[in-house]
């Protein structure tokens, strides 16, 4: 099974709109973390934003939010106020387990989204 | 605000030459990365590094890899003998701590990879 999917093909927005792009995870770990990240045409990867599983409320980071479920194991983010320079691909990615050297992240395949002026 | 840097940022090479990878990662970080995206896919694990070894790695990494910390500063990724796969974006990252906050792992620009 995936350990994180992202099935949105390409999403689109109205520019000043809110959007919320989707993100599924599946894991037997009881503490785990999640993160969004963005990679613009020129390739970098931002990061954006972090949810951890034993967090209660939802990440927040100015524009970016996480709605976590998590008994649904999901993990969206939600982006308000969209802005043209928000086009561009966004990953979901885990962390399993507790934060340590093997910290490695498992990547979803990746959303686009583009924002309409 | 400090920041990972790689070099070079695009590398042609041939089929069965070796390339080394490399990255500055941010000055007092603990924990190193290495990822790779072929094009069009998705960012794929390879290796993590910690107090001078390899932590954990991928079944990508197999022994044409190799990664150091030669000075304290850099971190470099090794292919012995490129293969035509091997073209994709490799990506360092960098981790401060392990706990208290400050999970997020930071990347780099990457390295555009193109092996002929």
């Amino acid at each position: 099974a995936q350990k994180i999917t992202q099935t949105q093909p390409g999403m689109f927005v109205q520019e000043k709109e809110a959007v919320t792009l989707d993100c599924t995870y599946d894991t037997s770990d009881q503490s785990y973390g999640l993160f969004w990240y963005k990679q613009p045409s020129s390739g970098e990867m931002i990061f954006l934003i972090y949810q951890g599983s034993y967090d209660e409320q939802n990440a927040t980071e100015g524009r970016y939010s996480l709605n976590f479920q998590k008994a649904r194991k999901s993990a969206n983010l939600v982006i308000s106020a969209s802005q043209l320079g928000d086009s561009a691909m966004y990953f979901c990615a885990m962390r399993e387990g507790r934060t340590g050297a093997n910290s490695k992240l498992t990547f979803g395949k990746g959303i686009t989204l583009s924002v309409r002026p | 605000e400090p920041e990972v840097t790689q070099t070079p940022s695009h590398q042609v090479t041939q089929m069965g030459q070796e390339v080394i990878l490399r990255c500055v990662p941010i000055s007092n970080h603990l924990y190193f990365y290495w990822y790779r995206q072929i094009l069009g896919q998705k960012v794929e694990f390879l290796v993590s590094f910690y107090n001078n070894e390899i932590s954990e790695k991928s079944e990508i990494f197999d022994d044409q890899f190799s990664v150091e910390r030669p000075d304290g500063s850099n971190f470099t990724l090794k292919i012995r003998s490129t293969k035509l796969e091997d073209s994709a974006m490799y990506f360092c990252a960098s981790r401060l701590r392990t706990s208290g906050g400050d999970n997020e792992q930071f990347f780099g620009p990457g390295t555009r990879l193109t092996v002929l």
